[in-house]
């Protein structure tokens, strides 16, 4: 059974503090993760899709990591706004598709 | 980019009584979807792999006859919870792949009574 990990839970923080989020997996037979950005009553929405040890990609104030020898990913956010209030998933997927869920970070941006 | 459209968002029923939700991709063609359900405080728990045209594969420990897949169109795969009880309560998400990134629905909240 995979086993991917997020932490912390929850999280809150003043609008205009940055800060990240972490995402364990086991670091055999890595394929991908990948991030998404829930908020309530919504799609998920995926964010990034990392592949290769060391990718870091950015969309915005967001950005993402990876380090697949250790298996952990962190999700930053800058400069955090009320909008930016979701709950954030990491995700292993595998070659059929299926993917491995961590429980999520749900983050709130007070204003 | 592509969209997953599920139907209902919430449905309450009485204990015994059967609930359909569909799932439609939008603007692709989805050979496969996934099912997958969130109980509270958990994370999203792969059900069963729905196939265009053939029978649906379900995960361990998930009764087929219970939970019945149909994917009869590209577009389209409904999940029936059948003689649903209250522990079938449950929020149900399905998604599937475009181009290398998995789109999902918006869920349906289902509370049996």
């Amino acid at each position: 059974i995979l086993n991917v990990e997020q932490s912390p839970q929850s999280l809150h923080v003043q609008e205009g503090d940055s800060t990240n989020f972490t995402c364990s997996f086991p670091s055999s037979n890595f394929y991908a993760l990948h991030w998404y950005r829930w908020e309530t009553a919504k799609s998920p929405e995926a964010l990034f899709v990392m592949t290769l040890n060391g990718d870091e990609k950015k969309k915005g104030r967001i950005s993402a990591t990876l380090n697949t020898k250790e298996g952990y990913s962190y999700l930053y956010i800058k400069g955090s706004q009320p909008e930016d209030s979701a709950t954030y998933l990491c995700a292993w997927p595998s070659n059929a598709g299926k993917s491995t869920f961590g429980d999520g970070t749900t983050l709130t941006v007070k204003p | 980019g592509a969209v997953v459209s599920q139907h209902p968002s919430r449905v309450i029923c009485k204990s015994g009584t059967s609930v359909k939700i569909e799932c439609r991709s939008l603007d692709f063609q989805a050979t496969t979807m996934f099912w997958y359900r969130q109980f509270p405080k958990q994370s999203l728990m792969l059900m069963a792999t729905s196939n265009e045209g053939s029978k649906a594969t379900y995960e361990q420990g998930v009764e087929k006859d219970k939970f019945l897949i149909n994917h009869a169109s590209l577009t389209l795969s409904t999940l029936t919870v059948t003689s649903a009880h209250p522990e079938d309560s449950s929020f149900y998400i399905c998604s599937a792949w475009d181009q290398g990134i998995q789109y999902f629905g918006a869920g349906t909240r289902l509370s049996v009574l």
